[in-house]
């Protein structure tokens, strides 16, 4: 069973941020927070990862809240080719370190 | 470099019969995963390889679904037989080691069984 909870759809304006969110009050200490998008028919792309700081990378910044019990993921201007469906994952810190994938926030970004 | 490769990228097939899909994971990298995804869900985990042994195949449905990575490479997953319900994208991924940071997807096999 997927351990966050995401909105299924969220609209953009382009070149505008975007604060995508994900809920995860079930976190364990050692989890790692992992965030994939994927594109229409395409499989999944990694975008961020972290476990207690806030993140960034080129692609996005990552936010986690104090109590890790929530996170955002910020993509700072949006374009046409961010409109993807985006994963938020709890990666366990040991063991098979497996994905369980919910059904992600589908993100439209308007021209 | 080149990414993960799969092949077919679509098939079709009536239900009972078999299908094999073949994935060449990026050189070097150790895990190998299987996974399927159903038309508007995340992907699920089938099956997760460390070199060519099994570490997780709790999600595989073993009577007609089976995988293997011979030489700790290339994999097949094998549906035999296929049901409807089988109709899905078949990804697969690898990642540099089991507790690599990123896995890396390939384009998927879009199967569709009639």
């Amino acid at each position: 069973d997927a351990k966050t909870t995401q909105p299924n759809s969220m609209e953009s304006n382009e070149e505008e941020p975007v604060h995508l969110p994900c809920n995860h009050s079930t976190i364990s200490g050692t989890d790692y927070i992992h965030w994939y998008r994927q594109l229409p028919s395409q499989g999944p792309e990694y975008v961020i990862h972290g476990l207690t700081s806030n993140v960034n990378n080129r692609m996005a910044s990552l936010a986690i809240a104090e109590d890790r019990k929530s996170s955002t993921l910020i993509l700072h201007r949006a374009t046409l080719r961010d409109a993807a469906v985006y994963y938020c994952i709890l990666r366990p810190r040991s063991g098979t370190y497996k994905y369980i994938f919910g059904t992600g926030t589908r993100l439209k970004v308007l021209a | 470099e080149a990414g993960v490769a799969q092949s077919p990228r679509y098939k079709i097939i009536e239900k009972r019969q078999s299908v094999a899909f073949w994935c060449n994971p990026i050189s070097g990298h150790a895990t190998l995963y299987w996974y399927q995804q159903i038309l508007g869900q995340g992907p699920k985990l089938l099956i997760q390889f460390q070199n060519n042994g099994v570490v997780d195949d709790s999600q595989l449905p073993k009577d007609r679904f089976s995988a293997e990575r011979l030489k700790g490479v290339d994999s097949t997953l094998k549906i035999q037989p296929a049901k409807l319900e089988d109709s899905a994208v078949y990804l697969c991924a690898s990642s540099p080691q089991s507790a690599g940071n990123e896995q890396y997807f390939g384009p998927g096999t879009r199967l569709t069984v009639t």
